[in-house]
């Protein structure tokens, strides 16, 4: 059972590089999200989707776009990273927007 | 104010204590309600949903207080398992849809 899954695990990446950060889940999820996870900060809503080709932005978007071409796949685009991006990042789905949310195990995201 | 806010402790208890957490909600529209459980570097899990009229699942039992906006948790005979960040998590409709919102987390250490 696949679930949630994230790649990569772990990333350095250097001021002002881009990356995707990859999200799938195989249960036909429709709800989608991404988080990031600062000490003292919470788990902090970057951008979700309640169904392919529809997103909006949480709390905190600025500095990443998303996209939802397919139910399974919600990438997270890094457009020109920063050190402040450094944070360990999750994806969540969840069948309703008021069931539980599954969430991957995270990517470790270092900017230097 | 923060949209959820939690006390972060640390709680330090010792087995076999009982012991609660407490967690306030701003939005009076907030719908649903969860506790999530995390543990050191790992992915946030659902430990249950709270349900209005209060719910219990073995040593946990959950209360919503709609009235004065908080969500409880409450934990029997800790052990030394129990151990881990207890995160709350409240649904809310905005004007662009429905976004989970969580708690900064409630350390939890249980001690011999």
């Amino acid at each position: 059972n696949a679930g949630v899954t994230q790649t990569p695990k772990f990333q350095v990446l250097k001021t002002g590089q881009s990356m995707t950060l990859q999200c799938a889940q195989d249960m036909n999820h429709e709800y989608m999200s991404w988080y990031r996870q600062d000490p003292g900060m919470g788990l902090r809503l970057i951008h979700y989707s309640v169904g392919a080709g529809i997103t909006d932005q949480g709390e905190v978007p600025n500095g990443y776009n998303v996209s939802r071409s397919t139910t399974e796949d919600f990438p997270l685009r890094l457009l020109s990273a920063a050190p402040s991006q450094t944070s360990v990042y999750f994806c969540a789905s969840s069948e309703l927007l008021n069931t539980e949310a599954f969430f991957g195990q995270g990517t470790r995201l270092t900017v230097v | 104010r923060k949209e959820v806010e939690q006390d972060p402790g640390p709680f330090n208890v010792p087995e076999g204590a009982t012991v609660a957490f407490n967690c306030t909600y701003s939005n009076s529209a907030s719908q649903s309600f969860f506790w999530y459980r995390q543990d050191c570097r790992k992915e946030p899990k659902l430990l249950m949903s709270v349900y209005s009229s209060g719910n219990e699942d073995g040593r946990f039992t959950a209360q919503l207080n709609r009235a004065s906006q908080y969500i409880s948790l409450l934990i029997r005979d800790s052990k030394l398992s129990d151990s881990a960040t207890y995160l709350c998590a409240v649904n809310t409709l905005t004007g662009g849809g429905n976004k989970l919102t969580f708690g900064t987390g409630t350390q939890l250490k249980v001690e011999l």
